[in-house]
Parts: C-alpha cells; structure tokens; sequence
C-alpha cells in the first residue's frame, strides 16, 4: 500500500514550457486534490476532484489543468510554465471532502 | 474571507518542554485539522476533529466550538519533533468542503 505517489519530487522548467506532475493513490480515494505551498503562505488549492470525470478550480486555477479518467490518477498539467509557478506542489487523497487528508511528499518546481 | 490564523510563528524550546500551538478560525467549521510537515517536506495528518479532545502519544489537540478555538500540545517535546505544524479547518458551505490552511507554526525543539 504506498499511499500518495507523486513525481517527480525536483523540476526545473524554462519560461514557456509545458509539464505534467503526476500523482497516483491505491487507496480508493474519491476526493483527490492539488496545492501550491508558498514562503509565508498557507496552501492554496489549485483543482481538486470529488471523483473520475469530475474536476473543479480552486482558489488559484489559473495556468493548470488537471484531468480524472481514473479514479487513481489525477496528474496536475502546467500549460506554460511562468516564474510565479515557482512552488512546492502536493497532490492529496481522502475518501471524502474535508476528511483526513493523505499527501503525495511534494513536487518543488523552478521556473527560471 | 474565512481565514485560519495560528499562533505562533515560530517557536524554539528546549528539549522536555511542553509546547502548545494555537489556531483560530472565523465561522462554523464541520471538522479541524492538525498536520505536521517535517524539514524534508513531506505532510502528514496528525488529528482531525469536530469537537472534544484527542491523543496520539505525546500529542494532544483540542477544540473549543463556541470560542472557534484550538490547540495541539506536546507534552516532554524532543528533537524529533521539530517540524512545521499547520492548522486546517473544513467550513461548513465552503466549496465542496476543501480545506482551509493556515500558514503554519514553525518548531524547533533544541536538545
């Protein structure tokens, strides 16, 4: 049972390049969900989805997509990385909103 | 804007010590959460509560409902648990019940 995988765990993208990080559980977790750490800041959530098919924004969307075909996978695309996408990314499973939340061990991203 | 507040920021103290970080949230919340993130970055959950009290070790986190309050203890801390401890709240009405984080309470426990 490994939980939260997620990849890859160091990234360095130029300006204007495209990535996919990736996460997978094996828990069957429905609730799936990703967010950005920054210095000084509390996480912030960036998609999340309440089960496969189904995805929804949080509080800061813009310039990622995610997708849900399965209800393992739910890997977070950045379309055209920009210097304010330097982060530390987690991916994150529960068997439902707001319960006890497991967590990929983070993805920390640069964007020179 | 429903906000977490934590207090403090930082925290040092000596080994044996007991420790106590505070959290604070604005509207009715459906559960809080207490994590630890440790110096290599990964999160773990430590509690999640709605009411009550709770205790894993060491560890004890309470929650005070009508004050909007809570607080994880350490009780005799150690090196070992140094580490950055967030707070999280669940709101009732929020969007599909996501988490609310705080900005975390950074600890050094010195030996």
């Amino acid at each position: 049972n490994a939980g939260v995988t997620q990849t890859p765990k160091f990234q360095v993208l130029k300006t204007g390049q495209s990535m996919t990080l990736q996460c997978a559980q094996d828990m069957n977790h429905e609730y799936m969900s990703w967010y950005r750490q920054d210095p000084g800041m509390g996480l912030r959530l960036i998609h999340y989805s309440v089960g496969a098919g189904i995805t929804d924004q949080g509080e800061v969307p813009n310039g990622y997509n995610v997708s849900r075909s399965t209800t393992e996978d739910f890997p977070l695309r950045l379309l055209s990385a920009a210097p304010s996408q330097t982060s530390v990314y987690f991916c994150a499973s529960s068997l439902g909103v707001g319960l006890r939340a497991f967590f990929g061990q983070g993805t920390r991203l640069t964007v020179v | 804007k429903n906000e977490v507040e934590q207090s403090p920021q930082n925290l040092t103290a000596q080994e044996g010590e007991f420790i106590t970080i505070n959290c604070s949230y604005s509207v009715g919340i459906s559960a809080l959460h207490w994590l630890q993130q440790h110096p290599g970055g990964g999160i773990v959950s430590l509690f999640m509560l709605s009411s009550g009290k709770k205790k894993h070790g060491r560890l004890i986190a309470t929650i005070n409902i009508q004050e909007k309050h809570s607080s994880l203890h350490i009780t005799a801390s150690h090196p070992r648990d140094s580490a950055v401890y967030i707070c999280a709240v669940t709101y009732y009405g929020g969007s599909q019940g996501n988490l609310i984080f705080g900005k975390g309470t950074k600890l050094s426990v010195k030996p």
